[in-house]
């Protein structure tokens, strides 16, 4: 048990454009939804913490008007890079647990690469 | 500050050979920490979690809160043990905090 899902796993876009990544929870309901970026050969980076139902709570340094997060079930959180630039490209990760303080299981990643 | 280092970013044994990687945290509360392992293009997993105690794969881990460390251990590392090895922290409001993450290769 404790699936995530991550889509899309790949995606490659124009520079400019607004990118959706979902992250869902298909066999629990995740109460807490965490999102992180990874560069290459580097660890992860924790950009929000999402609660269904309130707003996210962004890291410092994360623009919150430039990553858009929703939960708005106890399913699905969405993430969306707005006028997406060749610097947002990275591997973007989330993860769900069922509540705040329980383990963490994580998606697959998906690669947003931005030409 | 929370932080959590881990100082190798790549090591390599033979099969067979004892592996250690190590980790150490700075964190003022009681920690929970966690080990991540990923495998090649597949997700983070969970590989163990000090508060469990348990072996998961022949890999323990004990916190040495005098040590301010979490060094996870296996007597004989097998090939497909080779992955990449988070370890990481969860503080405030189970944010998980990682270290830089460790490759791990297994050579025949």
């Amino acid at each position: 048990g404790a699936v995530v899902s991550q889509h899309p796993s790949w995606v490659i876009c124009k520079s400019g454009t607004s990118v959706k990544i979902e992250c869902r929870s298909l066999d629990f309901q995740a109460t807490t939804m965490f999102w992180y970026r990874q560069f290459p050969k580097q660890s992860l980076m924790l950009m929000a913490t999402s609660n269904e139902g309130s707003k996210a709570t962004y890291e410092q340094g994360v623009e919150k008007d430039k990553f858009l997060i929703n939960h708005a079930s106890l399913t699905l959180s969405t993430l969306t890079v707005t006028s997406a630039h060749p610097e947002d490209s990275s591997f973007y990760i989330c993860s769900a647990s069922r509540q705040r303080n329980q383990p963490q299981h994580f998606g697959d990643g998906t690669r947003l690469s931005i030409l | 500050a929370q932080r959590v280092t881990q100082p190798e970013k790549l090591l390599s044994v033979f099969k067979g050979a004892p592996v250690e990687l190590k980790c150490n945290y700075s964190y003022s509360g009681s920690p929970e920490l966690f080990w991540y392992v990923q495998y090649s293009r597949q997700r983070l997993q969970l590989l163990l979690r000090h508060i469990s105690r348990e072996s998961i794969k022949g890999f323990t881990a004990d916190l040495n809160k005098g040590e301010t460390s979490f060094h996870l251990k296996k007597p004989f590392a097998q090939e497909e043990d080779s992955a990449m090895y988070y370890c990481a922290l969860s503080g405030t409001g189970g944010k998980l905090i990682f270290g830089q993450g460790t490759e791990l290769s297994v050579k025949p």
